[in-house]
């Protein structure tokens, strides 16, 4: 079976400072990646996208970044963190069909001070 | 650009109650999907529907997509607390990689 992981769940930075959040999937090949933010209670807003090693789709512009060094693992950067970046994020992944049904990790509590 | 529109934004009842919830577009998807997201969690995938007129049923959940795939219900009958969460619809496109997300539906259920 497939499962998803984030890491890690909580985090609290200052204003300014660096940011890596990774998420890995396993029992799957050849995934999309999807990194969203959601704000509380709310809908999730689509951040990057991608369909194989190297390639990425930013859906907005912002100072985050993301990539995916292996086939399986999806990397969330940002080399100065604002306090607008505080939010719950959700990586999640889908087998490539026209379906398109997501399954998503546990999720990142960001907290920028 | 495609838009889904959830309503209501939230959703007080009392246990026992019935409830339908709402997702709406001018856009035509491929398939509609229904997710569930407790607090602190990420969303769990309920059902996927596909064909125009399509109903599914997950124990006390119904779920309808419209005749021209442009709209989706979720009708839950005697509501417990365990229902709590937000719900989301979600469309996908045909040719796309990924999905529209509509901004959710808050349902509390109190004992």
């Amino acid at each position: 079976s497939q499962t998803i992981h984030q890491w890690p769940a909580t985090l609290v930075q200052p204003v300014g400072s660096p940011l890596s959040l990774e998420c890995t999937v396993e029992g799957t090949s050849n995934p999309n990646l999807y990194w969203y933010r959601q704000a509380a209670g709310r809908g999730l807003q689509l951040l990057f996208y991608s369909v194989g090693i190297g390639q990425i789709s930013s859906e907005v512009p912002q100072n985050l970044s993301a990539s995916r060094p292996q086939d399986r693992q999806f990397i969330l950067s940002s080399k100065k963190l604002l306090l607008s970046d505080s939010g719950f994020y959700l990586c999640a992944w889908s087998v490539h069909s026209s379906y398109n049904e997501q399954f998503f990790g546990p999720g990142t509590r960001l907290t920028v001070l | 650009t495609q838009l889904l529109e959830q309503s209501p934004q939230f959703l007080s009842i009392q246990e026992g109650e019935n409830l339908t919830v709402y997702c709406n577009s001018s856009s035509v998807f491929s398939s509609l999907q229904w997710y569930r997201q407790e607090p602190g969690e990420g969303p769990v995938l309920l059902v996927t529907v596909v064909t125009g007129g399509e109903v599914k049923k997950l124990k006390r959940l119904t779920f309808q997509f419209g005749d021209a795939r442009k709209d989706s219900s979720l009708h839950i009958t005697a509501a417990q607390p365990g229902d709590t969460g937000l719900y989301l619809c979600a469309g996908a496109s045909s040719g796309y990689s990924t999905l529209t997300f509509g901004k959710g539906t808050m349902l509390l259920v109190s004992p």
